[in-house]
């Protein structure tokens, strides 16, 4: 069975803060994914990863930076955090060939205040 | 770039009826189609996928359609019950040389006993 975890699964932080949210797979895939989730917009793109040390961006990044240490490991940074990035962010992994199924993190809810 | 739009955002019905939600689509290049469910406090898990070679798939009381002439994607749960109570996101994705993944904005449904 697949599997991603995320951590923490829940922060709050103030304007400005540092905060970095982690993510685990362990499912041997190349591909890595940070998916920010908000009521009326989906969930939308925000950074992924098809490797260790491999980083594309996706459609916002803007206010993210992101990095893979190695295939198991990708991590989401917000250096200057703000209340507009309150959000619940999903990590997800996939191998392509195989449909490209997404395997979902149990999402990681980030409160900026 | 591409974009889904989703709807109806919210859909009530009594058990055993169907329910139907619909997305629509923008790029006609698109070639992978994803229906996801996400339960409460959980990630999104694949519900169904489908190639753009595949008009119509049906699964465990779930039928897909897929429209390419209108670009437009359906998933309709046969006979419904309190389990399918969930939030459903479609999802595209262009063609097999990118893993960038789409979402549309998300279905809350809801089936009343």
């Amino acid at each position: 069975e697949a599997a991603v975890t995320q951590s923490p699964r829940n922060k709050v932080t103030v304007t400005g803060g540092n905060v970095t949210l982690s993510c685990r797979q362990t499912n041997s895939h190349n591909y890595m994914y940070w998916y920010r989730q908000d009521t009326g917009h989906g969930l939308r793109l925000i950074h992924y990863s098809y490797g260790a040390g491999n980083l594309q961006i996706g459609d916002v990044p803007d206010g993210y930076k992101a990095t893979r240490t190695t295939q198991e490991d990708f991590f989401l940074l917000l250096e200057l955090a703000s209340p507009s990035q309150t959000s619940l962010y999903f990590c997800a992994s996939s191998e392509r060939g195989r449909g490209n199924t997404l395997y979902f993190g149990e999402g990681s809810r980030l409160i900026v205040v | 770039g591409e974009q889904v739009e989703q709807r109806p955002p919210h859909l009530s019905v009594p058990e055993g009826d169907s329910a139907v939600i619909i997305c629509t689509y923008t790029d006609s290049a698109t070639a992978y189609f994803y229906w996801y469910k996400q339960e409460p406090g959980a990630g999104l898990q694949l519900l169904m996928s489908v190639f753009s070679n595949v008009d119509r798939k049906e699964e465990q009381g779930l039928t897909v359609l897929l429209n390419k002439k209108d670009k437009q994607l359906s998933l309709n749960l046969t006979a419904a019950h309190p389990g399918d109570s969930a939030v459903y996101f479609c999802a595209v994705r262009r063609s097999s040389n990118t893993n960038k993944v789409v979402f549309g904005t998300g279905t809350r449904l809801q089936v009343l006993p």
